[in-house]
């Protein structure tokens, strides 16, 4: 089974702090992506990448940056954080080529910025 | 543009009816790719199928079946004698190629089914 797992399930930051999200994958997937999830307002894509070092710009990329160093793992960071940024963010991989196969899904951390 | 769209917030069933949740979409491509996902309420987005804009024909899984009908950009998912284990919230999402791949989800319909 794939398997997408991500560093915490919840979280709680104050404003102006720096803020790491971890995503692993276990699939070999190629593409990696993170989305934040708010209430009537559906997933939205943050940033995605298709390879190590690679990285671009999603929806709603503002307030955010990325790193991925390892195939395996992508990282989501708030560079500081506030709290319009207060939602649940969940990760996902995907073969290439995007968009052909779904993408699985991890569990998501829901982070609370005060 | 490029939007998905699902009207329906929330739908609440007694169990063993049945249900169909509404999508629709909006694309100029011509090749795209069609999803859709369940959210239970552990979090996890689970997978449940892919229609590309080649294939329209109609797909059954069990108490799930999907209708996609191009003239109306319409995927619509029905579940048969819905069962309490079917309560979550269901995404609808399609793949823009000229995009990079982009997912484009609906903001999600949210099924209670009750006891």
């Amino acid at each position: 089974d794939v398997k997408v797992t991500q560093s915490s399930r919840y979280l709680v930051k104050r404003t102006g702090e720096k803020v790491f999200l971890e995503c692993v994958q276990d699939m070999d997937h190629e593409n990696m992506f993170w989305y934040r999830q708010d209430p009537g307002l559906g997933l939205r894509l943050i940033y995605f990448s298709y390879d190590v070092k690679m990285k671009e710009k999603g929806d709603i990329p503002e307030g955010y940056s990325v790193s991925r160093e390892k195939k395996e793992r992508f990282s989501l960071i708030l560079e500081s954080a506030s709290t319009n940024q207060t939602s649940m963010y969940l990760c996902a991989s995907s073969p290439r080529p995007v968009g052909t196969y779904e993408q699985y899904f991890g569990p998501g951390t829901r982070l609370t910025v005060t | 543009a490029q939007k998905v769209t699902q009207a329906q917030t929330e739908i609440s069933v007694v169990e063993k009816e049945d249900v169909t949740l509404d999508c629709v979409y909006e694309t100029r491509d011509t090749t795209y790719y069609l999803f859709w996902y369940k959210q239970p309420p552990s979090g996890e987005l689970v997978f449940l199928i892919r229609r590309n804009s080649f294939d329209e024909q109609n797909e059954i899984s069990g108490r799930y079946s999907w209708n996609f009908q191009k003239s109306t950009s319409s995927f619509n998912f029905t579940i048969t004698a819905s069962q309490v284990v079917d309560s979550a919230v269901y995404f609808c999402a399609l793949v823009l190629y000229n995009q990079g791949g982009k997912l484009i989800f609906g903001q999600g319909t949210e099924l209670s089914v009750k006891p």
